[in-house]
C-alpha cells in the first residue's frame, strides 16, 4: 500500500511552472516524502525529498504543508524532457527501506 | 559516478531456459534491490540485499533466485519462467548506514524480459 494519492495525469505547457500535488494524510512523524520520476524507457530517477521544511534543488522544489498531510512538487519551468511519470513516496529514510510506488502522475508537456 | 548498470538490456527466453540478469554499481552502496515493473504499472519490490545478505523477499516465486556475490554485484537467476513474468526488471542501490545513510535509490535502466 503506497499510502499516497496523486492525480493520474496532468498537462503543462513548455516553459511554464508545474505543480504536482500529493496527498499523504496518514503520514507518520518520522516518514520523509520522496519524489521520483520515470522518463519513458528508463528506470526511476530521484528528484527530491523532505521532512518538514520546503526543499529546493537544481531539479525542483518541494513544498510541504504545515500539517504534513500533503505536499507539492514544483517544476519551475517545464521542458519537454520533464514529461514523465512522477511518484510521491513516503519513506523512513533509514537507508535500506524499499520504495513503495503508487500509481504516480503522468505529466505531459506541450510545446 | 552515480551509475547503476544492468545487463542485458533486452532478453527473450523460453519457458525451459535458464538465464541471469546482472546489476553492478561502484558507488560503495551496501543495499541493493530488485524491482519488477509490468507495462503501465509502477515498480514493485522483489528482493532487498543489505550488506550482501538477503533481508527482504516479497514472496517471490522460487523460479526467481537472487544472488549478491559481492558488494558491487547483484544477480537475478531465472529458471522455468512463465509468459506472465515478462516485464522490466529494475535494479537499484542505496547507502544504508553511516553519516550519509539515505533512502535515495539509484536505479539502473532495467532489463526488458520477454518469456515466450
Amino acid at each position: 500500500d503506497a499510502k499516497t494519492t496523486q492525480p493520474n495525469s496532468m498537462e503543462s505547457n513548455e516553459e511554464e511552472p508545474v505543480h504536482l500535488p500529493c496527498n499523504h494524510s496518514t503520514i507518520s512523524g518520522t516518514d520523509y516524502i520522496h519524489w521520483y520520476r520515470q522518463l519513458p524507457s528508463q528506470g526511476p530517477e530521484y528528484v527530491i525529498h523532505g521532512l518538514t521544511s520546503n526543499v529546493n534543488n537544481r531539479m525542483a522544489s518541494l513544498a510541504i504543508a504545515e500539517d504534513r498531510k500533503s505536499s507539492t512538487l514544483i517544476l519551475h519551468r517545464a521542458t519537454l524532457r520533464d514529461a514523465a511519470v512522477y511518484y510521491c513516496i513516503r519513506n523512513r529514510n533509514s537507508g535500506n527501506t524499499p520504495l513503495v510506488f503508487g500509481k504516480g502522475t503522468r505529466l505531459s508537456v506541450i510545446a | 559516478d552515480t551509475e547503476v548498470t544492468q545487463t542485458p538490456k533486452h532478453l527473450v527466453m523460453g519457458m525451459t531456459n535458464k538465464k541471469s540478469l546482472k546489476c553492478e554499481q561502484h558507488m560503495g552502496h551496501r543495499a541493493m534491490y530488485w524491482y519488477k515493473q509490468k507495462a503501465k504499472k509502477p515498480p514493485e519490490l522483489m528482493f532487498v540485499y543489505s550488506y550482501e545478505k538477503l533481508s527482504i523477499n516479497e514472496s517471490v516465486p522460487s523460479r526467481f533466485s537472487p544472488e549478491c556475490p559481492n558488494s558491487s554485484l547483484l544477480n537475478l537467476h531465472l529458471h522455468a519462467l512463465q509468459p506472465e513474468d515478462s516485464a522490466l526488471y529494475l535494479c537499484a542501490s542505496s547507502q544504508p548506514t553511516g553519516r550519509k545513510a539515505t533512502d535515495t535509490q539509484y536505479f539502473g535502466p532495467g532489463t526488458r524480459l520477454t518469456v515466450l
